[in-house]
């Protein structure tokens, strides 16, 4: 059915500057987690994951950081551009059942 | 060259049709998904096909049927189609099943009902 609450989170961000984008995530057995690029009429597009044994991974202009502790992942994107300005997504699931469960997304608005 | 292909892109008929929309991947994939994504960006798996095999059906109403012929394609068939089927249907794939790899996302089908 249709997702109900808030309207979809947004992060506005001037061109050049850092933007962190945070996701709680729901299941304490989830070992495997990604972030999604979803671009206006586009699909989603993978960006970078990381796995339960690490708790930071760094990709080009993009870091994930995952605290067990508490559920929760960041997406931490440098020098924030106007091509970075997409619905972001994180997406957990564990090692043993392969099902993708996604968080309710994040708007970011870069203004040039 | 496109890795998960969808068609149609854009679909609007009548409330109480039936209509199918088709995918392909040519990643040599084993496993195939479609995703529902509803007005509000919330993106929720339907089902999943692993060579042709169904093995993840989310509580979907049965006027919802996928068939997969092959493991390259999974095709997603609805019958008498609601306001509320309204949305953009996305299908992807991945190496497996399981394990520690990343779903590929198809372009989408935004589906109007009208």
């Amino acid at each position: 059915g249709e997702s109900v609450g808030l309207h979809l989170p947004t992060l506005s961000v001037q061109e050049g500057d850092n933007s962190i984008i945070n996701c709680a995530y729901s299941n304490s057995a989830s070992d495997y987690f990604i972030w999604y690029k979803q671009e206006s009429g586009k699909g989603p597009q993978f960006i970078i994951d990381i796995r339960s044994n690490m708790d930071k991974r760094q990709g080009q202009r993009v870091t994930v950081l995952l605290n067990k502790t508490v559920k929760h992942l960041s997406l931490q994107i440098a020098a924030t551009q106007p091509g970075d300005s997409a619905v972001y997504f994180c997406a957990e699931t564990s090692n043993q059942g392969g099902k993708l469960i996604f968080g309710q997304g994040t708007e970011l608005s870069v203004k040039p | 060259d496109t890795a998960v292909s969808q068609t149609p892109k854009y679909l609007v008929t009548q409330m109480g049709n039936d209509k199918s929309i088709k995918c392909e991947q040519n990643l040599g994939h084993d496993t195939m998904y479609w995703y529902k994504q509803d007005s509000k960006k919330f993106l929720k798996i339907m089902f999943s096909y692993n060579n042709k095999e169904l093995i993840i059906n989310e509580t979907v109403p049965n006027r919802f049927s996928p068939k997969s012929p092959d493991k390259a394609h999974l095709n997603l068939h609805i019958n008498s189609l609601e306001l509320g089927d309204s949305a953009v249907y996305f299908c992807a794939s991945s190496p497996e099943r399981e394990g520690y790899n990343e779903q590929f996302f198809g372009p989408g089908t935004r589906l109007t009902v009208l």
